[in-house]
């Protein structure tokens, strides 16, 4: 079974600094990645995905991440945090092998606090 | 905004009604995805359809059931409601069917069973 594991609950960075959001995960054949982001009584927004190639991936909002394989990573970094990036992050994997469907599996979100 | 919208915004019911959510799928986009998201259990997938059938499968209860009509949009019905109901529900969409589709999800349902 795919599993997907967002190991801290909440990230707390200060403005202009880096930040990271890590993910690791679990998948039968090649990883399919997603990152998104919700923002307070709002849906997911999509941010970027991995499927194939360049391990770094650029997305939405200055946000990118890079895909480890042997490290079977996913993490989310911004080279500088604004205070609205302020919000819950979630690390999803669908797996590619079997017939059928692959169902998205979402790890349980990170709580980032960008603190002016 | 992703393109996809969801009615209503907000739902309060008491325990034991049945209720039905509805999902339009951005244009063009011939799946749609059903997810529950409360405290407790996090985002869990509930249901797909692609094109007007069942795709797939997830953590859905037997007494919620869904549909997807030939103009695409889907709901979602939920009926002999519990207490434990009470979550947000979210629509996403996606072009098609594959691993590798980007869903957009729409700002969701909030469920209150009193």
């Amino acid at each position: 079974a795919q599993s997907v594991a967002q190991p801290e609950d909440q990230v707390n960075v200060a403005e202009g600094n880096p930040l990271t959001v890590k993910c690791t995960y679990s998948v039968s054949g090649n990883p399919y990645l997603f990152w998104y982001v919700q923002y307070p009584n709002r849906g997911l927004q999509f941010l970027l995905k991995y499927i194939t190639g360049d391990n770094l991936v650029k997305g939405s909002y200055g946000f990118e991440a890079e895909f480890n394989k042997s490290q079977t990573s996913f993490h989310l970094k911004k080279p500088s945090a604004l205070v609205s990036d302020s919000a819950l992050y979630f690390c999803a994997v669908r797996g590619s092998i079997g017939g059928g469907y692959q169902k998205v599996t979402f790890g349980t979100g990170t709580k980032l606090q960008v603190i002016p | 905004d992703s393109g996809v919208t969801q009615t209503p915004k907000h739902l309060i019911t008491a325990t034991g009604q049945r209720v039905t959510l509805r999902c339009s799928p951005r244009s063009g986009d011939l799946s749609v995805y059903w997810y529950q998201q409360s405290l407790d259990q996090g985002l869990q997938f509930l249901i797909q359809y692609y094109n007007g059938e069942e795709r797939a499968k997830g953590n859905i209860l037997e007494r919620f059931s869904a549909q997807q009509f030939p103009d695409l949009h889907s709901e979602l019905n939920l009926s002999s409601l519990e207490l434990g109901d009470s979550a947000l529900y979210f629509c996403a969409s996606s072009a098609y069917s594959g691993s590798t589709d980007t869903q957009y999800f729409g700002p969701g349902t909030r469920l209150t069973v009193l």
